[in-house]
């Protein structure tokens, strides 16, 4: 039973456009939500989070919005840039219970062409 | 330099072989972790461990095993119950109730 899940395994943008990566889950005990950045052969990278009492949080290029009744949130980056291909997953987790138990979803490849 | 160290970067298992992977934390940080990745799939957790010599299973703990005797150090040892071990494996650690994990740059475990 996957609890986290990014249905789109690859997205292709070109660089200066906008790049949307979607996220859904099913748990509706998560309460926080990450974004984390993967480079082949390294570990992920932090990118961006958002709390559920929010429904947005800005870092620069990057955007995350959280629907909590769709239980959706998607990460947007403006603009986007060769540098920023790469794996990107978003996971999710309950605070209180489950700190630093992220429950991740599968992933999705962003290509940004020149 | 504060980070995660993870050793060796690549490493090869024969058969009926045990295997241990090593991770050192400098960040002084009281919980580590194991995920495991697989190619077209998200982390999954194999142990974690909030406090020195206290781990406890994840999801996939099955032909695994773990030790927590420094606050530094969480050493995964593959063992030969693991059927499937060929994956890329990822230590991660995080302060006490901290949301964000901080992750190793990983071993890739192979099978010959």
């Amino acid at each position: 039973d996957q609890q986290v899940k990014q249905n789109s395994p690859s997205l292709s943008v070109q660089e200066g456009r906008i790049s949307i990566l979607n996220c859904d889950y099913t748990n509706s005990m998560f309460d926080y939500f990450l974004w984390y950045k993967k480079y082949p052969a390294e570990g992920p990278t932090f990118l961006i989070s958002i709390s559920s009492i929010k429904d947005k949080n800005e870092d620069g290029r990057f955007t995350v919005f959280l629907n909590k009744s769709a239980k959706h949130l998607s990460l947007h980056i403006v603009p986007s840039q060769p540098g920023d291909s790469a794996v990107y997953f978003c996971a999710a987790l309950t605070r209180g219970t489950s700190y630093g138990k992220l429950t991740f979803g599968q992933g999705t490849i962003l290509t940004v062409h020149p | 330099d504060g980070g995660i160290t993870q050793s060796p970067k690549y490493l090869f298992r024969k058969e009926g072989q045990n295997v241990t992977l090593s991770c050192e934390q400098n960040l002084n940080h009281d919980a580590m972790y194991w995920y495991r990745q697989d190619p077209g799939q998200g982390l999954r957790l194999i142990y974690y461990s909030q406090i020195v010599n206290d781990f406890q299973k994840g999801d996939i703990a099955e032909g695994y095993s773990v030790s927590r005797e420094k606050k530094e150090s969480f050493p995964l040892t593959v063992t030969s119950a693991q059927k499937n071990p060929t994956a890329f494996y990822l230590c991660a650690s995080s302060p006490t109730r901290g949301e964000k994990l901080f992750f190793g740059s990983g071993t890739q475990l192979s099978v010959l």
